[in-house]
């Protein structure tokens, strides 16, 4: 089983605040993602970092940003939250080499009044 | 076009039945392929990983790829209710994964 956590699970909140969604991982994955996804649509890449002090944008334009200052952490921050940021958002890892199989979190619903 | 194309569903199907899945894709550059579990509320969950064309089994699912027609498939044998979830299907090129919208799959007890 996979170990990696996100928190919250569950978010609402008003418009203009700034939040961050935690993730963490216990399995020393040098690579760490951060998806969007929507009900029935396919998850959507926003961010992802191959290691400390790395980041990139993924294929889904965001507004949001990531910091990789360790290797276990990838916060995923929104400085002001509109209603168009309500999503599904996931977190994942996987480890150098091989696949690339991503090992996901359960996943923070967020939902902007 | 999108690159990952999924059949839509949803499926119902009664427990015991054979379930089938399957996607297309367009980009040839693709590694790996992969099958992934996801229950409601919840994240993503790996079944099974193939790179190579051909069948592989892991208890009651099978997991196909046609490389040649950029076509995989899996299938669940002997389909539990417990088997009800959305699957996706996914795959990737340098580390990145590029999934299926998913299809959603009621096993009726």
């Amino acid at each position: 089983e996979a170990d990696i956590y996100q928190t919250p699970r569950y978010l609402v909140i008003g418009t203009g605040k700034k939040i961050t969604l935690e993730c963490s991982q216990t399995m020393g994955h040098d690579k760490m993602y951060w998806y969007q996804q929507d009900p029935g649509m396919e998850l959507h890449l926003i961010h992802y970092s191959y290691g400390v002090n790395s980041t990139e944008k993924g294929d889904l334009s965001s507004e949001s940003t990531v910091s990789r200052i360790r290797t276990e952490h990838f916060p995923l921050t929104l400085e002001s939250a509109r209603p168009s940021h309500t999503s599904q958002y996931l977190c994942a890892s996987s480890e150098y080499g091989g696949a690339g199989t991503q090992y996901f979190g359960p996943g923070t619903r967020l939902t902007v009044l | 076009q999108k690159e990952v194309e999924q059949d839509p569903g949803p499926l119902s199907v009664p427990e015991g039945a054979i379930v089938s899945l399957n996607c297309t894709y367009s980009n040839s550059a693709f590694q790996y392929f992969m099958w992934y579990r996801q229950y409601s509320r919840k994240g993503p969950e790996l079944l099974m990983y193939t790179y190579s064309s051909g069948n592989k089994e892991d208890g009651r699912f099978t997991a196909q790829v046609d490389k040649s027609s950029k076509y995989i498939s899996l299938f669940i044998r002997d389909s539990q209710p417990s088997d009800s979830a959305t699957y996706l299907c996914a795959m990737s090129v340098d580390y990145k994964l590029s999934f299926g919208a998913g299809t959603t799959v009621t096993v009726r007890a």
